[in-house]
């Protein structure tokens, strides 16, 4: 079992829609919590981190995040063609290396 | 802004070659990760640095050796290239802040490497 968890989707969302993409992790000393997107082929582009329990906002984007329950979701708002991609999950502990999900793959359909 | 520089972006090499990967970090940067990522998987860990030491170790193979330079650039070494090694190679960077251990990693365009 990977330490973090995502859906693999595909998750298909219509245009102007909103996509939620959630998170697990196992690893309770956790701090930091980061959201990248990636297009085929392309590196990782970081969207947002979060790392105090509760909602984070940045434009279209919403992190939201529960250590209790080990859990940590995005919110894609107004969801745009552009947004297609596959949105992987972080998570780091104090410096160290990120562990990532499999990623979920968001098809916005027109 | 400046971002994390990779060179090459495309290699192709034979079976039991060798290859060099290299990674410009975010000026003020001082720490660099490398990840491997196969087709359709997430990116491993393979190795970091912060400071010009080692500082975190994964999914490495022995065949594999890097290190990082007084001007805070890293070389990852690959040797006896095998078929499997055939992956897209990310550089990451990223700052030690004070306090939380926010750790923002902030990637480069990768190499993809071809072992043929």
């Amino acid at each position: 079992q990977k330490e973090v968890e995502q859906n693999s989707g595909p998750l298909s969302v219509p245009e102007g829609a909103i996509a939620s993409l959630n998170c697990t992790y196992s690893d309770r000393g956790s701090q930091s919590f980061f959201w990248y997107r990636q297009y085929s082929g392309k590196s990782p582009e970081l969207i947002m981190f979060i790392y105090s329990n509760g909602d984070k906002e940045d434009g279209r984007f919403t992190a939201q995040l529960n250590k209790a329950s080990q859990y940590v979701s995005l919110l894609i708002r107004d969801s745009q063609p552009s947004d297609s991609a596959t949105y992987l999950c972080a998570v780091n502990r104090d410096w160290g290396k990120f562990q990532f999900g499999a990623g979920t793959q968001v098809v916005v359909t027109p | 802004a400046a971002g994390v520089i990779q060179s090459p972006r495309h290699l192709i090499k034979e079976k039991r070659e060798t290859a060099t990967l290299k990674c410009y970090p975010i000026p003020r940067h001082d720490t660099v990760y490398w990840y491997q990522q196969g087709p359709g998987q997430d990116p491993q860990f393979l190795i970091s640095f912060y400071e010009k030491m080692q500082s975190d170790k994964g999914s490495i193979p022995d065949r594999f050796s890097a290190q990082q330079f007084s001007d805070y650039h890293s070389e990852l070494n690959m040797s006896s290239l095998e078929l499997g090694d055939s992956a897209l190679y990310f550089c990451a960077s990223s700052t030690r802040t004070s306090g939380r251990g926010d750790n923002e990693q902030f990637f480069g365009p990768g190499t993809r490497l071809t072992v043929l």
